[in-house]
């Protein structure tokens, strides 16, 4: 198994560019989580899905994030418009199932740096 | 929502004592709880998984407990090397989600 495969791994981009990251979960797992890791602020959830759906987002800082999971094979946060506070490191996490004692597997995370 | 602490912030021992990192969370309406490891500049890597109806679980040199009704886990590390300098994370999973602590940075000097 390929684990989870984030991209892409490194991004600079300008304040105000949009920016897009990808994830694709382990086959078979029906959840999928995005978290964003900082110095100040250690790792936050900002949303879940679970078969696809959007369960919780509330841990999305700002209407500038969005995220979709079009299909159970993939799933993307984007940041429209970007700023330099955004510059952190995204993880996607993916799991057998939600409500189940199942454990969590993390890609290798995008490193983010908004300029 | 879920408040994690993880105690010591950091840590720094030499190399062949035994540690123990702790870990208290605040709902222990959990399914399990999970530890990583976080090397500098690197994912998250899965050590050990204890389900809620599990005291412990062991996986080499690492030994984690649970203890559920108190919201407390441990990690104890035996006979410590070098290559376990890093930051260690706890999370425990509730039905909705799962949060972590800040982490215990971990330096094991030769």
């Amino acid at each position: 198994d390929a684990g989870v495969i984030q991209s892409p791994r490194h991004e600079v981009t300008e304040m105000g560019q949009e920016v897009t990251l990808r994830c694709k979960p382990i086959s078979g797992h029906n959840s999928l989580f995005w978290y964003r890791q900082t110095m100040m602020r250690g790792l936050e959830l900002l949303i879940y899905f679970n078969n696809n759906v959007p369960i919780d987002d509330s841990g999305m800082p700002e209407d500038r994030f969005s995220a979709k999971m079009p299909n159970a094979s993939f799933s993307t946060l984007k940041i429209q418009p970007s700023e330099p506070r955004d510059s952190a490191v995204y993880f996607c996490a993916s799991s057998l199932a939600m409500g189940q004692p199942y454990g969590y597997t993390f890609g290798s995370g995008t490193r983010l740096t908004v300029v | 929502k879920q408040e994690v602490t993880q105690i010591p912030a950091a840590l720094s021992v030499p190399e062949g004592e035994n540690l123990v990192l702790n870990c208290s969370f605040t709902d222990s309406a959990i399914y399990n709880l999970q530890w990583f490891r976080q090397d500098p500049g690197k994912g998250l890597t899965s050590l050990l998984l204890i389900q809620s109806s599990q005291r412990e679980q062991t996986s080499g040199r690492l030994n984690a407990s649970l203890d559920k009704s108190s919201g407390r886990s441990t990690l104890y590390i035996a006979a410590s090397q070098p290559g376990d300098s890093a930051t260690y994370l706890c999370a425990p999973r509730t039905p909705h989600d799962m949060r972590f602590g800040a982490g215990t940075r971990l330096t094991v000097k030769p």
